[in-house]
This record gives structure tokens, sequence and C-alpha cells, in this order.
């Protein structure tokens, strides 16, 4: 059954660098999501993308997150300079086709600011 | 700002008996609603959802139904198995475009032998 990867499953980084999560997201799914979980809170939705743009984002994802689908099968969060509060387990989703559909979950980045 | 409410964080449950996890949410906008499950380090696993134009949508052991007027979604698992044991969460979605989803803060499911 198709699913959705992500690299790495951990991470960890300092305070200040950058940090590119990974994701590759089921192959006839068009729309892409990033959500982050803080420890002990909810899943909380960060951006998605379709047709090699932005379509919605949370206030959550502010100047210092972007994302990218560099080639046809990954679709990238970074993180340009990473903050303690930044530690989170990050999961990537995909969806076939947007609305009223189910979105697929990756089993998620744990990212460790120290 | 809890659009999505899952009051209780924890339910437990005898092996064959029926559970009720419950969600409420404030947003008159939601109009499609989804649960899921999710075990420790691992993404949220996709269970069963609804559209606002149904009340009731069953899938094998799990049922979930929607009261629009109460604002009001459960999702009902019987007979209940130890595989079963997990946090659940509730999800809500305005169904337009690329809509990310708004969680509840789940509810952890234990199913006693």
């Amino acid at each position: 059954e198709p699913e959705v990867t992500q690299t790495p499953s951990h991470q960890v980084t300092q305070m200040g660098q950058e940090v590119i999560l990974r994701c590759v997201p089921i192959s006839n799914h068009l729309y892409f999501y990033w959500y982050r979980q803080i420890l002990g809170q909810k899943v909380e939705f960060l951006v998605s993308f379709y047709n090699n743009e932005i379509s919605e984002k949370s206030e959550i994802f502010d100047d210092q997150f972007s994302v990218e689908r560099p080639d046809g099968s990954n679709f990238t969060l970074k993180i340009r300079s990473t903050k303690l509060e930044d530690s989170a387990m990050y999961f990537c989703a995909s969806n076939i086709a947007g609305g009223d559909y189910e979105q697929y979950f990756g089993p998620g980045t744990r990212l460790t600011v120290t | 700002d809890q659009q999505v409410k899952q009051n209780s964080p924890s339910l437990s449950v005898q092996e064959g008996r029926i559970s009720i996890l419950n969600c409420d949410y404030t947003n008159s906008m939601f109009d499609y609603f989804l649960w899921y499950k999710k075990y420790p380090a691992e993404g949220p696993t996709f269970l069963i959802s609804i559209s606002s134009i149904k009340d009731k949508n069953e899938d094998g052991r799990f049922t979930v139904f929607l009261n629009k007027s109460a604002k009001h979604l459960s999702l009902h698992i019987v007979p209940s198995q130890p595989g079963d044991s997990a946090v659940y969460f509730c999800a809500a979605s305005t169904g337009g475009g690329a809509d990310g989803l708004t969680f509840g803060k789940g509810t952890h499911l234990i199913i006693q032998p």
C-alpha cells in the first residue's frame, strides 16, 4: 500500500542553524501539507501546497519557513534559523484532490533544537 | 482558540464493549470531519470521515455520527479490541481546496482485557 515517507526520523540541530525536512508524498497525490506537534500539544497545520505554490498557510508559518517541491517526488520544509520553540514532531501529509478527501500522514520527523 | 474540542483526555473500555469518543466544534464553516488514530512515534492514521451532508458513516467496526445542530460528532468502535488502544484525534476542515485540518487535542483510548 502506498505511503508517505519522511526523512530523517530524528534531526538534532543547534539554535540558529538551518534545517531541511524531507517528505515523499504518495505518488498520485496532488496536494501536500506540513503539520507540527509540539510535545503534549495538538497537531497544528502549517502550510498546504498545490500546483507548485503555497495554497494556504497558518499564522505559525512565518518568514523563517519555506516549502519546495524540488522534483517530481520530494516535498521539503526548510526552517531558516531554528529556535528552541521549533522543537516538535513535523508531519507531512498528502491527498489526492484536496477538499473533502482524507489526508494521509507520514511517520514524522522529530526535530530537536538545542 | 479551540475550534475542535475533545474534552476527554482518556477513556478506558473493556475489550468487547463499545468505545464512544466525542468531539465538539465551534466553527460553523467546518463541513468535513475526520477521525485519526495515532500510536506513539508514528504519524496519524486515517480511520473514517464524514461530510456535513450526512449524519452517519460506517466502516466495519467504526461508525461516525454527526449532529450538525449540536456541532458534535462521535466515533463508535464496536467491539473494542486490544489493538484499538491508541490516541484518537478528531479533525475538521472547511472542505475548500487545500484546506489544512484543525485537530482536537486527542483522547487516549485504553482497551482493558
